[in-house]
């Protein structure tokens, strides 16, 4: 079993259209989430933290369940310009040991 | 301010031969990683290190060596190239302070790396 999985998709979604990702991880000593986005084998860019108490950023919501040991996305009102892959990101206690979910494909269509 | 700078943006390499994939930041940062990205497999962590002299293994250790001699640098060693190694490789760093606000890695932008 991966540490950290996250459903491959592709999520296809027209313009407008909210949708969310889910990530788990297995690892109960993890520490730090994030989302990540990447294009196109471009580096990966930081899309935001994600605490407990949950975090919005504009469009995009992130919430951490430890309990369950998941992380999700929200992105509400989807654009063409979110098209991308989205990938969850562990890092283990100490700081030192990140850990990538293979990506959520999204397309964003018109 | 250049971030992280990774040489070569490509390389093709034969069986057997070596190679050193360059990464270099200038943002002072204690913590410097490899990744490489396949199809299907996201980013595995190959090595990393939190300091010059101090590495230790990742995901996908095995066919690469590291070191770390100064804060700014941090290359990537394959000594004898097998096809099973072609991908892309990503260099990141970043903070090692404590505070989930810090832990934010920088990205170089990739070697595309294939070995025939």
């Amino acid at each position: 079993r991966k540490e950290v999985e996250q459903d491959p998709g592709p999520f296809n979604v027209p313009e407008g259209a909210t949708v969310a990702f889910n990530c788990t991880y297995s690892n109960s000593a993890s520490q730090s989430f994030f989302w990540y986005r990447q294009d196109c084998r471009k580096e990966p860019k930081l899309l935001m933290s994600v605490y407990s108490s949950g975090n919005e950023d504009g469009r995009f919501t992130a919430q951490l369940n430890r309990a369950s040991q998941y992380i999700s996305l929200l992105i509400r009102d989807s654009k063409l310009s979110d098209s991308a892959t989205y990938l969850c990101v562990v890092i283990y206690t100490g700081g030192f040991k990140t850990i990538f979910g293979a990506g959520t494909r999204l397309f964003v269509k018109a | 301010n250049a971030g992280v700078t990774q040489t070569p943006k490509f390389q093709v390499l034969k069986t057997g031969q070596s190679m050193t994939l360059q990464c270099a930041q200038d943002m002072n940062h204690e913590y410097m990683s490899w990744y490489r990205q396949d199809p299907g497999m996201g980013l595995r962590l190959i090595h990393y290190s939190v300091g010059a002299g101090i590495t230790d293994q990742g995901e996908v250790p095995n066919g690469y060596n590291v070191s770390r001699s100064t804060t700014e640098d941090f290359p990537l060693r394959l000594l004898s190239a097998a096809p099973s190694q072609t991908s892309v490789y990503f260099c990141a760093s970043s903070q090692v302070d404590p505070g989930p606000t810090r832990k934010k890695l920088f990205f170089g932008s990739g070697t595309q790396l294939s070995v025939l």
